[in-house]
This record gives C-alpha cells, sequence and structure tokens, in this order.
C-alpha cells in the first residue's frame, strides 16, 4: 500500500542541525511532490517547503528560508529536510506529505507518521 | 500570507446530530481561470497525523464517508458531518492552496455531547 514511513524521534540542543528522513513506497516517488509539515505543541500544523521528487526544485516558506534545506534520494524513494540552527521554539511533530497534484499548490493525500524533534539543553 | 480562521474553536455535538464548522480565508481562494476553490479539508485524531477529507472545498477524497461534506466559495467554506458519529471525535483544519505559501487554520476540535 501507499505509505511514507519517517525517521525516529531526535533530541538536540540549540543550536545543532536535525535531519528527517521519509521512505515512501507503494507509488512512484519521482511522480509526485513532497511536503514538509510541522505541528507544535498546541499549535495549528506550519508549511514549511516542498520538493518536485521529479527534478528536485524546491520551495521553503519564508519562515524557514535561511535554516531548512529539503533533498532527496530519487534510488531510495526517500525525502529528507534538515533543520539548522534549531531553538527551543522548532520543538514539534514534523511530518513528509504527499501533494496529491505534485505542484506547489498543493493539498496531501498521504502523511508519513511524524518524527518528534525536542530542542532542549 | 493567506491567513485562515476557522470557528468555532471547539463544539460538542450529541451522536447522530449535524455538525458544522466554519472557515474562513483572509483573501479569496477561488482561482478565476479554472473557477476552484484552493481549499481543503482535514481530520486529526490524537496521535495520528492529519487524514485529507476534502478538497477543491467540495470534492470527497476516496473511501470518506458520505456524512462528511464541504461547500461554499471565496472566502467562506463550511465542513458538515451530517450525523456524527463516535469514531468522528477529532480535530479538523482547512487548508489553502491558492497561494504557494500554504496555510492551515487554527483548528476545530469536535468531541460528543
Amino acid at each position: 500500500q501507499v505509505q511514507l514511513v519517517q525517521s525516529g524521534a531526535e533530541v538536540r540542543k540549540p543550536g545543532a542541525s536535525v535531519k528527517v528522513s521519509c521512505k515512501a513506497s507503494g507509488y512512484t516517488f519521482t511522480n509526485y511532490a513532497m511536503h514538509w509539515v510541522r505541528q507544535a505543541p498546541g499549535q495549528r500544523l506550519e508549511w514549511m517547503g516542498w520538493i518536485n521528487a521529479g527534478n528536485g526544485d524546491t520551495k521553503q516558506s519564508q519562515k524557514f528560508q535561511d535554516r531548512v534545506t529539503i533533498t532527496r534520494d530519487t534510488s531510495a524513494s526517500t525525502a529528507y529536510m534538515e533543520v539548522s540552527s534549531l531553538r527551543s521554539e522548532d520543538t514539534a511533530v514534523y511530518y513528509c506529505a504527499r501533494g496529491i497534484f505534485g505542484v506547489a499548490r498543493d493539498a496531501f493525500d498521504i502523511w508519513g507518521q511524524g518524527t518528534k524533534v525536542t530542542v532542549s539543553s | 500570507d493567506i491567513v485562515m480562521t476557522q470557528s468555532p474553536d471547539s463544539l460538542a455535538v450529541s451522536l447522530g446530530e449535524r455538525a458544522t464548522i466554519n472557515c474562513k480565508s483572509s483573501q479569496s481562494v477561488l482561482y478565476s481561470s479554472n473557477n476552484k476553490n484552493y481549499l481543503a479539508w482535514y481530520q486529526q485524531k490524537p496521535g495520528q497525523p492529519p487524514k485529507l477529507l476534502i478538497y477543491w472545498a467540495s470534492t470527497r477524497e476516496s473511501g470518506v464517508p458520505d456524512r462528511f461534506s464541504g461547500s461554499g466559495s471565496g472566502t467562506d467554506f463550511t465542513l458538515t458531518i451530517s450525523s456524527l458519529q463516535a469514531e468522528d471525535v477529532a480535530v479538523y483544519y482547512c487548508q489553502q492552496y491558492y497561494n504557494t505559501s500554504l496555510t492551515f487554520g487554527g483548528g476545530t476540535k469536535v468531541e460528543i455531547k
């Protein structure tokens, strides 16, 4: 079946980086976009950016432009998101989500299970 | 960014009764060239990722029960659960994809009265 499986929970100190992976299965990885969305405790869902899994084009939310890098490995059907210069406010559950339409203006039909990232000194 | 505002923040509905959730966007999400509203609805249960219910404001995702329906256009949208079931207890979010800076509403928590 179509699914996205993310890497496990991470704990980092402020100023460090974290890289989360998202392995796709059950569909042709390069035919769809992959988006990243986070959910901080008690906060609304927040879109962070996306990658066109076919050609590798990326776009980040302006809020995260300087700190988020999204990549993919087509041979492994895996997308990655790295967040640098972590601060306590980055403590959240991070989700990858498949875009229905494969473009920047997208809705999300398949979600990963989420990766909890805790930033604490 | 387009700001999405949901109301109410929470509501309690009796089993079998109707639940109505509202979502308002700070600018229109109706794209005139194709007459489509770039608006989706999700359901999120505790400890789970969101699940897509509705896209294009009123198109039900495959496998979603027909008691869920979406309506509205431009800046005002509604998600209706026609007959609330116990398994519908969740937080519901709207999301706009009109603007490439995608944004979500703050969520509406639905509980059983």
